[in-house]
C-alpha cells in the first residue's frame, strides 16, 4: 500500500470556521492531488501541486486553498466553512502526471459542516 | 472537455452471476482509461488499466477492453463474489489534460 495518511479522518465543525485537512505521503512523489466525493459526482478535482510550493486549480477550487512547503505534505484549508463543503475528501498522490499513469488514494476525511 | 458516464447504479446481484459495468467516455485525444474500486470506507485503489485502443485490461478476475470505435470501457466479470461488493468508478486521462476525470460510480451489492 502507498504510504498515505490523511488528518483529520472525521471532522465536525460549524459554518464561518477555518478548516484545514493534511495529507501526508512517505513514497516520495512529485504530484499530490485533492479530491471531493459526493454522491452523484464521483470525484471531482478541488486543487493539486506539481511540487513543493507549486499548486494549480481543479474544477471545484472555489472556496479552498492549498499549500505545499515541503514534499510530503499537502494542505487543505476551507477558510470559511460552509454547508456546500460537507463530504469526503480524498488526497491523492502519483509519481509522475502523464496518461496511463496511477493515482494512489488516502483513506478519507469525512467533513460535516453544521 | 473530457467526459466519463458510467452506469446507474446501484447494482445487485447474486454470488456467481456474471457482471457488466457499462463505461463510455469523451475526450479530445487519446486517453488512457481506469476502473477504480472504492471498498466501505477506504479510499480508492486501481483495479484495472488500458492505454491504447484494444488493449485488455485485468485484474482479480475482472476485464475490461478499450474500445476505441464505441469509446466504451466496459468492465466485466464471469463469477462475482460477495468480497466484489463495493463501488467501481470509470475515469480517464488524456495527453494535455493527465488529471483524471471520474465517472459518478456504481455500487454494486452481492448477495450470498
Amino acid at each position: 500500500d502507498a504510504g498515505i495518511t490523511q488528518s483529520p479522518r472525521h471532522k465536525v465543525t460549524e459554518t464561518g470556521t477555518p478548516v484545514t485537512l493534511r495529507c501526508h505521503q512517505t513514497e516520495n512523489h512529485r504530484y499530490m492531488y485533492w479530491y471531493r466525493q459526493d454522491p452523484g459526482h464521483g470525484l471531482r478535482l478541488i486543487h493539486y501541486s506539481y511540487g513543493v510550493k507549486d499548486t494549480d486549480k481543479g474544477e471545484v477550487s472555489d472556496g479552498y486553498s492549498v499549500s505545499r512547503s515541503k514534499t510530503e505534505d499537502f494542505l487543505l484549508t476551507l477558510e470559511s466553512a460552509t454547508s456546500s463543503q460537507t463530504s469526503v475528501y480524498f488526497c491523492a498522490i502519483s509519481e509522475t502526471q502523464g496518461a496511463g499513469y496511477e493515482q494512489y488514494f488516502g483513506p478519507g476525511t469525512r467533513l460535516t459542516v453544521t | 472537455g473530457n467526459s466519463v458516464t458510467q452506469m446507474e447504479g446501484p447494482v445487485t446481484l447474486s454470488e456467481e452471476a456474471f457482471l457488466t459495468i457499462n463505461c463510455t467516455y469523451t475526450a479530445t485525444g487519446y486517453p488512457s482509461l481506469f476502473w477504480y474500486v472504492q471498498y466501505p470506507g477506504e479510499g480508492l485503489q486501481l483495479l484495472l488499466k488500458a492505454t491504447k485502443a484494444d488493449d485488455k485490461g485485468g485484474n482479480k478476475g475482472f476485464e475490461a477492453t478499450y474500445r476505441k470505435e464505441t469509446t466504451s470501457f466496459h468492465l466485466e466479470k464471469g463469477s462475482v463474489q460477495v468480497s466484489d461488493s463495493a463501488v467501481y468508478f470509470c475515469a480517464l486521462s488524456d495527453f494535455g489534460n493527465e488529471k483524471l476525470t471520474f465517472g459518478t460510480g456504481t455500487r454494486l451489492t452481492i448477495i450470498p
